[in-house]
This record gives structure tokens, C-alpha cells and sequence, in this order.
């Protein structure tokens, strides 16, 4: 089965923190994807990673950043949290092509306050 | 441009009814794909089901059924006697050459 983790399921913070969301994958897939998630508005992309210190930024990287050093991690990083990114989180992972199912972790709700 | 719609945001059954949960979407790619994925108030995205836009066969998996009709750009989900557990948001989802585009999510509420 697919395994993807995400470092926390909670998190709260303050204004102005630095945040790093952490997301590891253990099906040796090319593709790893950072979305968030609002009542509302459905799962938007922020950021996808096809390769190794590869990136691109996807509808909303606004505020975000991510680093891929090894293929099975992905991690997105709040630079100076802000309260509208208080959001729930989700982390997926696919194998090479866009169209390949995504499979995702569990999601990280967080609260900046 | 990609575009999925579930225009139903929130349905409530009783248990044992059968629900069908919508889903309209919008291509200019010959080869794409449609997804179906579960999301329980754990929070956690599951797969139910991803189908090629050739092959436009329903498809039953136990008290699911998915019905794909290129004519209209729809691929409805059906589930039969509806179970509590089956409480949860479901998105739609459709991918082609650009990236995966998902709906807005539909909350489903059965009650006992």
C-alpha cells in the first residue's frame, strides 16, 4: 500500500513564525504535491515537485515555499506564518505523468494565531 | 482550461437510501482521466476509483457504482444503501496533460 506521512496533524502557531509542514512518501514517487484545503474552495495546489530539487509553483505559492533534497521528502515552509494561513494541509504524492492517481496523507490542520 | 463542477455541496440521507453525487467537468484534452476520492472526517484524501476518458464502462465496486458519459461530461457516483460510515466529503477530481483539477467536494451526511 501507499504510505504518505505528514509530520503533524496539529499544529498552532504565532503570527510571524517560521513553519515547516514535513511530508515523506515511501513509493518511490516522482511527483509530490502540496495543496491546502478551505470550506469553500476545495483543495488548491500550492506548490508540486516532479524531481529532486525540482519545483513549480502551482495556483496559490503566494506566502509559501518548498524543498525537495531527497525524492521521498517534500516540505512546504510558512517563511512568516499569517493568520489567513491558517488552513488544513495536504500532502500527495504519484508516480510519473499528471494523470496518475495522487495519493495523499493525512493532512496537517493549522492554526496561526 | 480544466474545470470540474459538483454543483450538490451538501446532501442528507437516511440510512439505506441510495444517493447519486454529481460531477460535471470540462476539458480540451482527448486523453484525460476522472477520479472519485473519499474524505472522512479524519481528514485523510482516499481513492475511490479512477477511470480512462476511452473507456466509458460502468463500473460496480460493492454498493458504489460509477456511472461515465462522455456525451455529457459526467461521471456520477451512486451509492447503494447508504451506510453511516459512508458520511463524508467525496470530491471529484480530473487529470490531463496539465495537472489534477478537483471539484469543490460534496458533503455527505447519512443518518441512522
Amino acid at each position: 500500500d501507499v504510505k504518505v506521512t505528514q509530520s503533524s496533524r496539529y499544529l498552532v502557531k504565532r503570527t510571524g513564525e517560521k513553519v515547516f509542514l514535513e511530508c515523506v512518501q515511501d513509493m518511490d514517487h516522482e511527483n509530490m504535491f502540496w495543496y491546502r484545503q478551505d470550506p469553500g474552495l476545495g483543495l488548491r495546489l500550492i506548490y508540486f515537485s516532479y524531481d529532486v530539487k525540482m519545483k513549480e509553483k502551482g495556483d496559490i505559492p503566494e506566502g509559501y515555499s518548498v524543498s525537495r533534497e531527497k525524492k521521498e521528502r517534500f516540505s512546504l515552509i510558512l517563511e512568516s506564518a499569517s493568520t489567513n494561513q491558517t488552513s488544513m494541509y495536504l500532502c500527495a504524492s504519484s508516480s510519473v505523468g499528471g494523470t496518475e492517481t495522487q495519493y495523499f496523507g493525512p493532512g496537517t490542520r493549522l492554526l496561526v494565531l | 482550461a480544466q474545470k470540474v463542477t459538483q454543483a450538490q455541496t451538501e446532501i442528507s440521507v437516511v440510512e439505506k437510501e441510495d444517493v447519486t453525487l454529481d460531477c460535471v467537468y470540462e476539458t480540451r484534452d482527448t486523453t484525460y482521466y476522472l477520479f472519485w476520492y473519499k474524505q472522512p472526517p479524519s481528514g485523510e484524501l482516499v481513492f475511490l476509483i479512477r477511470r480512462n476518458s476511452f473507456d466509458e464502462q460502468n463500473e460496480i465496486s460493492g454498493r458504489y457504482s460509477w456511472n461515465f458519459q462522455k456525451s455529457t461530461s459526467s461521471f456520477n457516483f451512486t451509492i447503494t444503501a447508504s451506510q453511516v460510515v459512508d458520511s463524508a466529503v467525496y470530491f471529484c477530481a480530473q487529470g490531463g496533460s496539465e495537472k489534477l483539477v478537483f471539484g469543490k467536494g460534496m458533503k455527505l451526511t447519512v443518518n441512522p
